[in-house]
Formats: structure tokens, C-alpha cells, sequence
């Protein structure tokens, strides 16, 4: 059964990089059927697509955060991780990922809570 | 930039059928699918591909997208469906979400 587990700091200093990583089990990351993708929910928010990411490293990524988001993929260990440089408090959320089955999510990880302060 | 705009809130009495909108710019040209979120919990999805249900999803979700909205209709609504409901769609090589409804079973 497929699962993913975020993982990665829970507090995060304003200016400084957010790092996490998605570790993907009873699947293989390098599936030529999916992309795999981060997206973010602030506290009592909506839902904020990321990006994704192809095994490939093939990546898509959503246009307002772009200048901010590196996605990459480490098929050795079934992860991909997302770096979000320069966080400010409107990067506090709860950081999900995904698997993308066509051009949907249709798979999510429990998801974490990321605090950006100081 | 594209956007999906969703009513903030429905309301509906147990056993009656809610109907929750989702509007964008000719969203009837593309797929539309819906998540359902509790509190503290990871969105489900219920619909994918305008109508299709996936597996274990009880049928009275059902869905449709034409013109410019996207519709999520509830028959026979259980409190158990009481929830915030996101539309999606795929648009210029991004991923969009709707605004979300809260679902309120009174």
C-alpha cells in the first residue's frame, strides 16, 4: 500500500531555507506514470499547489513561487525533497506531498506543520 | 493567472442534496476533480475527471463540469460529509485549486 511521509524541521527562521523531505513506500518513485508534487495549506487557508517533479527531475512548478522553490528526486532512497529559500511567516503551513496520477493528486501524505519564526 | 472560485459555505439538512459550484474561465474545456478535507486530516479525492468516483467512495458523490463551473452534488447527505470541499483543475502547466466551501450539515 502506497504511503508518504513528510519529514523536516517544524521551525524555520525568517530568510532562511525551508527543507523537506518525502520518503515514498510500497511504490517506487521512478513509476513512469506519475509525477510526485508538493502542496501547502496556511492555518484555516485554502490549498496552494508547489510544484512537482518527474523521476527524471523533469519539473513543474507553480509561477508565484517559482524564484523560491527547488523540487529535486533521489531515486536511490524513493524521496523527493522541496527547498523554499527566503521563507517569510506566509510560508507557515502545513506542507503535504503527493503523488500526481495524471494531472491530479490523488495520493497525500498526513502532512507537516512548518512555522517560520524567529 | 488562472483561478476557481467556490461559494465560502453550504449548508444542507441530513438526507438532502448539496450542490457545490466551482467557476473558471472555460472549465468546461478542461478536468475538474474535487477533494474532501476534515479538520487535521489530508484531503480525499472524490471526484476525478469531472464524474468519475474513485474506488470506496460512496456513490452519492457525483460530479459534473460544462461551461465555465463545476458542480460536486451530495444526495442523501450524512453528517459524516460535513467537510471543506476544494475543486482542481490543470491549466498552462499548473496545478489549480478552488477557493474551497465549507459543507455545514444542519
Amino acid at each position: 500500500q502506497l504511503q508518504l511521509q513528510e519529514s523536516g524541521p517544524g521551525l524555520v527562521k525568517p530568510s532562511e531555507t525551508l527543507s523537506l523531505t518525502c520518503t515514498v513506500s510500497g511504490g517506487s518513485i521512478s513509476s513512469s506514470s506519475y509525477y510526485w508534487g508538493w502542496i501547502r495549506q496556511p492555518p484555516g487557508k485554502g490549498l496552494e499547489w508547489i510544484g512537482s517533479i518527474y523521476y527524471s527531475g523533469s519539473t513543474y512548478y507553480n509561477p508565484s513561487l517559482k524564484s523560491r522553490v527547488t523540487i529535486s528526486v533521489d531515486t536511490s532512497k524513493n524521496q523527493f525533497s522541496l527547498k523554499l529559500s527566503s521563507v517569510t511567516a506566509a510560508d507557515t503551513a502545513v506542507y503535504y506531498c503527493a503523488r500526481i496520477e495524471g494531472s491530479l493528486p490523488a495520493r497525500w501524505g498526513q502532512g507537516t506543520l512548518v512555522t517560520v519564526s524567529s | 493567472s488562472y483561478e476557481l472560485t467556490q461559494p465560502p459555505s453550504v449548508s444542507v439538512s441530513p438526507g438532502q442534496t448539496a450542490s457545490i459550484t466551482c467557476s473558471g474561465d472555460k472549465l468546461g474545456d478542461k478536468y475538474a476533480c474535487w477533494y474532501q478535507q476534515k479538520p487535521g486530516q489530508s484531503p480525499v479525492l472524490v471526484i476525478y475527471q469531472d464524474s468519475k468516483r474513485p474506488s470506496g467512495i460512496p456513490e452519492r458523490f457525483s460530479g459534473s463540469n460544462s461551461g465555465n463551473t463545476a458542480t460536486l452534488t451530495i444526495s442523501g447527505t450524512q453528517a459524516m460529509d460535513e467537510a471543506d470541499y476544494y475543486c482542481q483543475a490543470w491549466d498552462s502547466s499548473s496545478l489549480i485549486f478552488g477557493t474551497g466551501t465549507k459543507v455545514t450539515v444542519l
